[in-house]
């Protein structure tokens, strides 16, 4: 069974600062994708970036990058330059070789507050 | 704005009714999915559609009815529904094949007397 964990329940940054965002993950698959959303008060989760398990380099889209530590089994997500508009609810998700269609299992979330 | 388009945004049933939940997308993607998000904890995988037909059932109870009408609707039937059904029920939808990035909805908060 996969098991994602997001061991921080909520977070404040400075506004302008980096943050970063932990995840670990537990599978046996060799093959395997990891996601991070970013959820919003109005409810929909919005994707962010993704990891494949044989990538070699450390994906990055924007002011999100992923530190992608295979052999700790972390998949970190770093906020650069921290705007306001980043307040939020972040989830990192995986979904193993084994599941069918693109079915992703989620971590418990992280609370991301920006303070102006 | 969202590619994945939920109604209704709010709905509040009682326990002896039937209603449904509409999601529809336009991008061609011929996966949908129905999770279920209770509040201060992650979306729960309900239902998966591939190619219109029903290829994941997480056990979910038949008081929640799934239908694919064509690739671009997705409806959940709800009827005979408890209080502790209420939750954000989110609609995604993604291509079938591997690591393809969901989409999702909005969401319906949806509240049972």
């Amino acid at each position: 069974a996969q098991k994602i964990t997001q061991t921080q329940p909520g977070m404040f940054v400075q506004e302008k600062e980096a943050v970063t965002l932990d995840c670990t993950y537990d599978t046996s698959d060799q093959s395997y994708g990891l996601f991070w959303y970013k959820q919003p008060s109005s409810g929909e989760m919005i994707f962010l970036i993704y990891q494949g398990s044989y990538d070699e380099q450390n994906a990055t889209e924007g002011r999100y990058s992923l530190n992608f530590q295979k052999a700790r089994k972390s998949a970190n997500l770093v906020i650069s330059a921290s705007q306001l508009g980043d307040s939020a609810m972040y989830f990192c998700a995986m979904r193993g070789a084994l599941d069918a269609g693109n079915m992703l299992t989620f971590g418990g979330g992280t609370r991301l507050m920006v303070k102006p | 704005d969202t590619e994945v388009t939920q109604t209704p945004k709010h709905l509040v049933m009682g326990m002896t009714n039937k209603k449904s939940l509409k999601c529809e997308q336009h991008m061609g993607h011929r996966a949908m999915y129905w999770y279920k998000q209770k509040a201060k904890k992650p979306p729960e995988l309900m239902f998966v559609y591939s190619y219109e037909k029903l290829s994941i059932n997480e056990s979910v109870p038949s008081r929640f009815s799934p239908e694919c009408p064509n690739s671009s609707l997705l409806n959940l039937h709800l009827h005979a529904l408890q209080p502790e059904d209420s939750a954000l029920y989110l609609c995604a939808s993604s291509q079938p094949t591997t690591n393809e990035k969901l989409f999702f909805g909005s969401g319906t908060q949806l509240s049972v007397l």
